[in-house]
């Protein structure tokens, strides 16, 4: 149980576009879910935390008009990369909260984009 | 301040050898979790093991094993007899815990790369 899945795995785009991932909770509701970044060899950057249902939570530096988020149901959120660069080619992760009260987060496998 | 620290940034050894992971933090609150990831080349992160601030019982499962001490605030992982599959970037975190509207969030260290030589 508890597979949270993300779309696309991998995708390439062009400066100037925007790019939209998807993050789903396969078989669990999920109140909360996260956003992180992770560039080569470095650690996860948590860039927001969305609550179902209300504005995401943009940790500092994150630009909110550009990494927009959605969690518009319990089993989906959303990121969309608005006017890409190439700086924002970087390996997207989400991860997801079964309850409010929950200390446990799932991961999805991550998203590499590519900016060209 | 609520803080991790891998001060291993690369590891390597021969297939078979034991090799610990330190991992070291630093929270105010007396409620917290520690937690361990595997991220191998392909990038998907795989659980290792959670341990709650209560519960300071060492954990062997298989190969690996975990040593938590309250008293150096540390949570080292080790892996008896080494494979070439366990090299990958080990990543340690911490989740303070908190009232009903905590979002629990992760606090990662900088992670450690493990490379197992044949």
């Amino acid at each position: 149980g508890a597979v949270v899945s993300q779309h696309p795995s991998r995708v390439i785009c062009k400066s100037g576009t925007s790019v939209k991932i998807e993050c789903r909770s396969l078989d669990f509701q999920a109140t909360t879910m996260f956003w992180y970044r992770q560039f080569p060899k470095q650690s996860l950057m948590l860039m927001a935390t969305s609550n179902e249902g209300s504005k995401a939570t943009y940790e500092q530096g994150v630009e909110k008009d550009k990494f927009l988020i959605n969690h518009a149901s319990l089993t989906l959120s959303t990121l969309t990369v608005t006017s890409a660069h190439p700086e924002d080619s970087s390996f997207y992760i989400c991860s997801a909260r079964v309850a409010p009260s929950s200390y446990e987060q799932y991961f999805g496998p991550g998203t590499r984009l590519t900016v060209t | 301040a609520q803080k991790v620290t891998q001060a291993q940034t690369e590891i390597s050894v021969v297939e078979k050898e034991d090799v610990t992971l330190d991992c070291v933090y630093e929270t105010r609150d007396t409620t917290y979790y520690l937690f361990w990831y595997k991220q191998p080349p392909s990038g998907e992160l795989v659980f290792l093991i959670r341990r709650n601030s209560f519960d300071e019982q060492n954990e062997i499962s298989g190969r690996y094993s975990w040593n938590f001490q309250k008293s150096t605030s540390s949570f080292n992982f080790t892996i008896t007899a080494s494979q070439v599959v366990d090299s990958a970037v080990y990543f340690c975190a911490l989740s303070e815990g908190g009232g009903y509207d905590s979002n629990y969030q992760l606090i990662w260290g900088a992670g450690t790369k493990l490379i197992i030589k044949p």
